[in-house]
């Protein structure tokens, strides 16, 4: 069964630093594009960051620009998002998310979500 | 900076049709078809239902399907069922590997 399960999320004072990690498993992870999507308690979802099937190419949203950093190791089937200068406005279910292809838009598997809370 | 808009909610009666739109405002969605639509239930992990503006995942029933017309992309829901009430989201490429995600539909069966 192809599946991702992220992990490492919890509460964290605003300006602190956290790493979320993803496990792929039931598929070839080091084909695959992989991005991250939040979404804020009651509110919809946001897009925020991609890295290709190597890890070689990375972008994100203005929102994170300068504070978030993907990244990935194939060879663990992992996918990571160091989170720095949290902000209250980072509070959020973040999901590991797959693209069905490369550059798709198409996001077709989804991890259950780790919540970040960040305190002020 | 690129934005996408539906309406906050639709609402239909079992076995009636509804359609969500998904307007830009800027031309990503005439530009590019790569449009996907999403389904969420509370609580749960949001489904794809449609990528590439109208094509359907296997598994995802018939009764969904998309479309677009220049800047607007639809999903329209057919013989709506109890279960299809969620919220749905539509979703665009945006440029220099970016996207963007729309403020999400809630669909109400009545």
């Amino acid at each position: 069964e192809v599946q991702l399960a992220e992990s490492g999320g919890g509460l964290i004072q605003a300006g602190g630093s956290l790493r979320l990690s993803c496990e792929g498993s039931g598929f070839t992870f080091s084909n695959s594009w992989m991005h991250w999507v939040r979404q804020a308690p009651g509110k919809g979802l946001v897009w925020i960051s991609v890295t290709n099937n190597d890890g070689t190419v990375t972008a994100y949203a203005d929102s994170v620009k300068g504070r978030f950093t993907v990244a990935r190791d194939n060879a663990k089937n992992t996918l990571y998002l160091e989170m720095n200068s949290l902000r209250a406005d980072d509070t959020s279910v973040y999901y590991c998310v797959r693209d069905r292809g490369s550059n798709s838009a198409s996001f077709d598997v989804w991890g259950p979500g780790t919540l970040v809370i960040v305190s002020s | 900076h690129s934005a996408l808009t539906q309406p906050a909610s639709v609402s239909g009666s079992p076995g009636q049709s509804i359609t969500i739109s998904c307007t830009g405002t800027s031309s990503h969605i005439a530009t590019y078809n790569l449009v996907s639509w999403y389904q969420q239930h509370p609580g749960k992990a949001p489904k794809l239902m449609i990528f590439e503006v109208n094509k359907r995942p296997s598994g995802v029933s018939d009764r969904f399907s998309g479309s677009k017309s220049g800047n607007t992309a639809s999903l329209t829901i057919s013989g709506l069922q109890a279960d299809d009430e969620a919220d749905y989201y539509c979703c665009t490429y945006a440029g220099s590997r970016t996207y963007v995600f729309a403020n999400g539909t809630k669909v109400t069966v009545l």
